[in-house]
């Protein structure tokens, strides 16, 4: 009955690869998103989208691109995988009549070697 | 990126006392939220208000909405050892989909 799931949960990896990640939700929502937590535990947006529009994209470099093929699904493909990409990737969604409480998921350790 | 001004940044506790900490921002907000985040989850929401002047508890934590919509605060009333964790304030203007986020109060407690 998991309501935000991602896989994988670790990623361990080399510099200069490609790798993606997946999550869905099963909680109906018409929005998803993809925050960084660095080491320091801040929590940083990185990409939203609504009905499979992309709605925020903050400064995040074009290695990020993230694809919706349906308004459960939110993925993240990350190209030319650099040491500071390391960090936690959370994915979480929301409903925008239910005033944007996010709810995520269990977190995406990426770790470039 | 915006930020809002948490605090304290960690504590460190007894069991069964009470803890305090709150949430400030320079904007108004139309949502407050908390979470909480155990060790290699993801944050789990505690409790959303969504109107000022708003009470809410959640067993025995309780959260304000303040009144001029700048500010909120989380109570957790007889701690235990499993309240250890980073409890996150996070916000919304309304204007768009996006959070605003605390640096994360880390609450550790002495059993």
């Amino acid at each position: 009955d998991t309501a935000v799931s991602q896989t994988p949960k670790y990623l361990v990896t080399q510099m200069g690869n490609d790798k993606s990640i997946k999550c869905e939700q099963n909680l109906g929502h018409d929005t998803m998103y993809w925050y960084k937590q660095d080491s320091k535990k801040f929590l940083k947006i990185m990409f939203s989208y609504n009905n499979k529009e992309l709605i925020i994209n903050e400064t995040v470099p074009n290695r990020f691109s993230p694809k919706s093929p349906d308004k459960a699904h939110l993925n993240l493909h990350i190209n030319s995988l650099e040491l500071g990409d390391s960090a936690v990737y959370f994915c979480a969604s929301s409903q925008v009549l239910r005033g944007d409480t996010q709810y995520f998921g269990p977190g995406t350790r990426l770790t470039v070697l | 990126g915006q930020q809002l001004n948490q605090s304290p940044q960690s504590m460190f506790i007894q069991e069964g006392e009470d803890v305090s900490m709150n949430c400030t921002s320079s904007s108004i907000f139309n949502t407050w939220l908390w979470y909480k985040q155990d060790p290699g989850e993801g944050p789990v929401l505690l409790i959303a208000l969504y109107k000022a002047g708003e009470l809410t508890s959640n067993g025995r934590l309780t959260a304000q909405f303040g009144i001029t919509r700048k500010d909120s605060f989380l109570n957790i009333s007889a701690s235990i050892p499993s309240d250890v964790g980073i409890y996150f304030c996070a916000g919304n203007a309304g204007n768009n989909r996006k959070l605003i986020w605390g640096l994360g109060t880390s609450l550790a407690v002495n059993p």
